[in-house]
């Protein structure tokens, strides 16, 4: 069975500064991660996703992801982090077409001006 | 395109009562999921479907939780009774579905449940 791990449960960045949020997975076979986003009293929203390929995702709103197979992570950055990023951030894991994602328990991330 | 719909926002019940929650998906979208997101976790599947037929509800609570996605479109969850742990956010979320690829889900802004 699959599995995620965000091992921090709150991020605190600088306006400005860059930001990493981490996401490790758990996966037999070729993993599908995905980064989403989530906005007080709001839905998760899509960031970006690796399927193949590149091992660097580029994404929504200045979000990149980088997939590194042999420490299975797939952590979360944007090179200059702004206010509005606050939120609440999640990892994802799938492994084919259309299966149930299996999320981690969410990063919060706070940019502080 | 409208995104995904849900209703009702929020809903305050007592235990034992029964609820329902519905959502339509994005226009086109075969694949809709319901999840569970208690505070401080991440969604949890309960349920999947391919246009009307169920997927995979290995999760689902299934002496209480009941859906369905009559006409493979719109979907509702229903739970009967509910019981004080069922208190969290459910998501509604749909994909495309198109051979193998792999495709994004989207998220409605989900219904909010406190039971009391």
């Amino acid at each position: 069975a699959q599995s995620v791990a965000q091992p921090e449960d709150q991020v605190n960045v600088a306006e400005g500064n860059p930001l990493t949020v981490k996401c490790t997975y758990s996966v037999s076979g070729n993993p599908y991660l995905f980064w989403y986003v989530q906005y007080p009293n709001r839905g998760l929203q899509f960031l970006l996703k690796y399927i193949t390929g590149d091992n660097l995702v580029k994404g929504s709103y200045g979000f990149e992801a980088e997939f590194n197979k042999s420490q299975t992570s797939f952590h979360l950055k944007k090179p200059s982090a702004l206010v509005s990023d606050s939120a609440l951030y999640f990892c994802a894991v799938g492994l084919r077409g259309n299966t149930p994602l299996v999320f981690g328990k969410g990063t919060r991330l706070s940019v502080i001006a | 395109e409208a995104g995904v719909a849900q209703s009702p926002r929020y809903k305050i019940i007592e235990k034992r009562q029964s609820v329902a929650f519905w959502c339509n998906p994005i226009s086109g979208h075969a694949t809709l999921y319901w999840y569970q997101q208690i505070l401080g976790q991440g969604p949890k599947l309960l349920i999947q479907f391919q246009n009307n037929g169920v997927v995979d509800d290995s999760q689902l609570p299934k002496d209480r939780f009941s859906a369905e996605r009559l006409k493979g479109v719109d979907s509702t969850l229903k739970i009967q009774p509910a019981k004080l742990e069922d208190s969290a956010v459910y998501l509604c979320a749909s994909s495309r579905r198109d051979g193998a690829w792999v495709y994004e889900q989207y998220f409605g802004p989900g219904t909010r449940l406190t039971v009391t």
